[in-house]
């Protein structure tokens, strides 16, 4: 069974689409993280929810609206999606006060 | 700004030789991270050194930590071609930050 799944592997969209990348988590975990790799492999900080409550984020366009339903699942919802946006999504996820992460296999977003 | 910067870039070696990547950081830790990207994949936790620690071994992985320098290595040993991967430095106390990687080629 795969820790942090997260869906679509891959999103090809059009400049001005909304869409959602969806993130689940079965380790039991309580915090939950997005993460946005760009073409260089630099790999930024979006969000980090604990519990279902937001705790971490940074400064992302307000296009960008993570939800979290329960704390076994993050989603994230891109409003008037850009060209800037492509880019790889991670999602993660740990247990408060231990320091591993987990990661998702990532969703490769294209932006046309 | 990137709490980790590694170094270098990119590294190619043939099996069997030894490969070591630098990172460096910039604010205090409580611990610093190493994980494993491979192409098209997540990351993969390797191993956690503490800041209290010098020197830490997990099979073929040795870690140091030198905070008067702020900075860290990841040596591995006897590389395969397996070891092909993106190997990343992660630190921070609220949350991880992550620099942008050595990109590792192990030619068989």
């Amino acid at each position: 069974d795969t820790a942090v799944s997260q869906t679509p592997k891959y999103l090809v969209t059009q400049m001005g689409n909304d869409k959602s990348i969806k993130c689940e988590q079965n380790l039991g975990h309580d915090t939950m993280y997005w993460y946005k790799q760009d073409s260089k492999k630099f790999l930024k900080i979006m969000f980090s929810y604990n519990n279902k409550e937001l705790i971490i984020n940074e400064t992302v366009p307000n296009r960008f609206s993570p939800k979290s339903p329960d704390k076994a699942h993050l989603n994230l919802h891109i409003n008037s999606l850009e060209l800037g946006d492509s880019a790889v999504y991670f999602c993660a996820s740990s247990q408060l006060g231990r320091e591993k992460l987990f990661f998702g296999s990532g969703t490769q977003l294209s932006v046309l | 700004s990137q709490q980790g910067e590694e170094d270098p870039q990119a590294l190619s070696i043939q099996e069997g030789e030894n490969a070591t990547m630098n990172c460096s950081y910039k604010t205090s830790i409580n611990n610093l991270q190493w994980y494993r990207q491979n192409s098209g994949r997540g990351l993969v936790h390797l191993i956690l050194i503490r800041s209290n620690e010098r020197e830490k071994h997990s099979g073929r992985l040795r870690v140091t930590l030198d905070t008067s320098k702020k900075s860290s290595s990841l040596l591995i040993t006897a590389s395969r071609a397996a070891d092909t991967a993106s190997y990343f430095c992660a630190s921070g106390a609220r949350q991880l930050t992550f620099g942008s990687g050595t990109q590792l080629t192990v030619l068989p």
